[in-house]
């Protein structure tokens, strides 16, 4: 069973300071995205990586894929409190058009 | 703006009672997923769908079923709810070529 860690689980963090959020696993991933979720909504997707090294960025928010394609980080620059939300990651294996889902990383950002 | 829509938004009922719970979309995709999600957890997948009359099971053992006989339309169907299925569940699609997959509003279920 393929399985994705996020770490940390919780974060809560003063507005103006830095984070990274990891998302790792022992299986190799087709693609890659991050997705951020509001309460009572369904996940909305702030970005997909498919090859290895590949480093997106979006505004303050930076993706990085692993070289291996098993893992990926997510860095907030300046974070501010319409960052708040649950980030998930998500990972595709080869072959199949399923998606298996990151543990989740809550974050709460205090103005 | 994903086009795409889950009715009830809020279910509350008994045991025993049969639901249906409603998913569409108007984006032409041909995959459609359904997941399940506790409070501020991570997502399981339920069932999935690659096309019309095509149905799997997810890696989640699910008492729920599905069908898929239009494209827009991807029903999940309990037949017989009980208080272990209280949960949101959420619907998803995407079209084959892309990595995007919209999600609905999902649907929160209370079984008393």
């Amino acid at each position: 069973t393929q399985l994705l860690e996020q770490s940390p689980q919780f974060l809560s963090i003063q507005e103006g300071e830095n984070l990274t959020v990891y998302c790792n696993s022992s299986s190799v991933f087709s693609s890659l995205q991050w997705y951020r979720q509001e309460p009572g909504e369904g996940p909305v997707l702030l970005v997909t990586v498919v090859t290895g090294g590949e480093v997106k960025k979006l505004k303050r928010l930076t993706f990085q894929f692993g070289d291996a394609r098993k893992d990926s980080s997510l860095h907030i620059t300046a974070a501010q409190p319409g960052d708040t939300g649950l980030y998930l990651c998500a990972g595709r294996a080869s072959g199949t058009y399923k998606y298996i889902f990151g543990t989740g990383t809550r974050l709460k950002v205090l103005a | 703006e994903a086009d795409i829509y889950q009715t009830p938004r809020y279910l509350v009922i008994g045991t025993g009672k049969k639901i249906t719970l409603e998913c569409s979309q108007t984006m032409g995709h041909d995959k459609m997923y359904w997941y399940q999600q506790d409070p501020g957890m991570e997502l399981h997948l339920i069932h999935y769908s690659y096309g019309v009359n095509s149905t799997e099971k997810g890696d989640l053992s699910s008492e729920s079923t599905v069908s898929r006989i239009r494209t827009e339309h991807f029903p999940l169907t309990l037949e017989s709810a009980r208080p272990s299925h209280t949960s949101q569940y959420l619907c998803a699609s995407t079209a084959t070529g892309t990595e995007t997959q919209y999600f609905g509003p999902g649907t929160r279920l209370l079984v008393l």
